[in-house]
């Protein structure tokens, strides 16, 4: 069965800190991942995607790493920051599947 | 440009009431997609449409119908609510190429549904 995993579920860091999220799929046959934030009661924003052909893929402050062969992506966070505080999801399309996947999420808050 | 728009925000239903979900977008996408979100759980796809005229079914159809109203408009129906329909549904839209969503979904604010 293809899953998507993101653990934690839920992060508190204090603000300032560099952080890594992450996410897993059980199968390596992927034809991309995207990563994205939705804040409570909102819906979701796209943050980066990153093809299978790509490594990584980086916005701002963010960076997205993919590892086929490991089945994992990461998010990396830089100087994290109040605003950042929201629930991250990854999603995966598998390349069998015209349809996306998406993991549980990770709930970050970040302490002023 | 308005992105993807959703309606109602909100909804209360009583079992076996029955309702359409509006979404529509703009963006002059091929793919439409209705999720449900429910807590501890991700996102699960309801229904997508590939393209204008056509609609598949995803992980968890049962209990809904949609309709590919024109290019712009994706609808999802519940015929019989029921508390298990209890959500929060999003749409969202997406290019396609080559017969597969490479780029990325666009989503909705969602539609927050209770059924008692």
């Amino acid at each position: 069965k293809q899953e998507v995993t993101q653990i934690p579920a839920a992060l508190s860091v204090p603000e300032g800190e560099n952080l890594v999220l992450n996410c897993s799929f059980t199968d390596s046959a992927i034809y991309n991942l995207q990563w994205f934030r939705q804040d409570p009661g909102k819906g979701l924003t796209s943050l980066l995607l990153i093809q299978s052909s790509q490594r990584e893929q980086t916005s701002g402050r963010l960076n997205a790493s993919l590892d086929k062969s490991s089945g994992r992506s990461t998010l990396y966070i830089a100087a994290s920051q109040p605003g950042d505080s929201a629930t991250y999801l990854c999603a995966v399309l598998y390349s069998s599947a015209s349809k996306i996947i998406f993991g549980s999420g990770t709930r970050l808050s970040i302490r002023p | 440009n308005a992105g993807v728009t959703q309606t109602p925000k909100f909804q209360v239903l009583k079992t076996g009431q029955s309702m359409t979900l509006q979404c529509a977008q703009d963006m002059n996408h091929n793919s439409m997609y209705w999720y449900r979100q429910d807590p501890g759980m991700g996102l699960r796809l309801i229904y997508y449409s590939a393209s204008e005229g056509t609609t598949d079914k995803g992980e968890v159809p049962n209990g809904y119908n949609v309709s590919r109203l024109n290019k712009r408009e994706f609808s999802l129906r519940l015929e019989s609510a029921a508390p298990s329909q209890t959500s929060v549904y999003f749409c969202a839209s997406s290019e396609l190429a080559g017969g597969r969503a490479l780029d990325e979904q666009y989503f909705g604010p969602g539609t927050r549904l209770t059924v008692t």
